[in-house]
């Protein structure tokens, strides 16, 4: 089947620490995203690539990184740097990234800290 | 920045009833899109308007974009519990001059009573 693949679906943190969210997919999309959901919250753009070896930042992209040396993978690591990294985040993808195409997206990753 | 609002941020319908969510960017659109995101689940696509004035239907759904493209509207007659959920509209951010990011609305959430 094609499609966005998220894991884990549940992360838990500890203080101080860095965590990585992995997205996979296999519709070879050029363009990848990262959004957070926030509960009752509209979906805001964390980082986001259109090529490979390259990514910009969105609109909340402190505390968080980013690499994407394949195609089909864009990991997000959430840093200590993020205080509030409780939230449910979602990996998402599209053919080129014009703006114009309609995203698809993985089933989620829930981060929440102990 | 851009920002695209919606309202009602919570409606409450007895299944039968109509249903409608507005949307309503700062600046004007180049397209804009609607997903539908189950409870627990992520968002999927439903549809794009991308010319002024333009009405697109989906059996109960009707979907219109403005004739300025600065708001669109989704309204579903006879609502079904099948259609609960947050319904999200989703534009590309022509104010920050990256046409390739789509900001998110902050969404409707959908509740049907059977």
């Amino acid at each position: 089947d094609g499609g966005i693949t998220q894991s884990p679906k549940y992360l838990f943190r500890k203080e101080g620490q860095n965590v990585t969210l992995s997205c996979e997919q296999n519709l070879n999309h050029d363009a990848m995203y990262w959004y957070r959901q926030d509960p009752g919250q509209g979906l805001r753009l964390i980082y986001y690539s259109q090529i490979v070896n390259d990514f910009q930042k969105g609109d909340i992209a402190e505390g968080y990184s980013v690499s994407r040396e394949k195609k089909e993978s864009f990991p997000l690591t959430v840093t200590s740097a993020q205080k509030n990294p409780t939230a449910f985040y979602l990996c998402a993808s599209s053919i080129e990234g014009t703006g114009f195409e309609k995203l698809f997206f993985g089933s989620g990753t829930q981060l929440s800290v102990l | 920045g851009q920002q695209v609002m919606q309202i009602p941020q919570y409606q409450h319908v007895q299944e039968g009833e109509d249903f409608t969510t507005y949307c309503n960017s700062s600046t004007t659109l180049s397209n804009i899109q609607w997903y539908k995101q189950r409870p627990g689940g992520h968002p999927v696509f439903l549809i794009q308007l991308v010319k002024s004035g333009e009405v697109k239907k989906q059996k109960r759904l009707t979907f219109q974009f403005g004739e300025a493209k600065k708001n669109s509207s989704l309204h579903i007659t006879a609502t079904q519990t099948t259609d609960v959920g947050t319904y999200f509209c989703a534009g590309p951010d022509l104010e920050g001059g990256a046409t390739n990011k789509l900001i998110f609305g902050t969404g409707t959430l959908l509740a049907v009573q059977p």
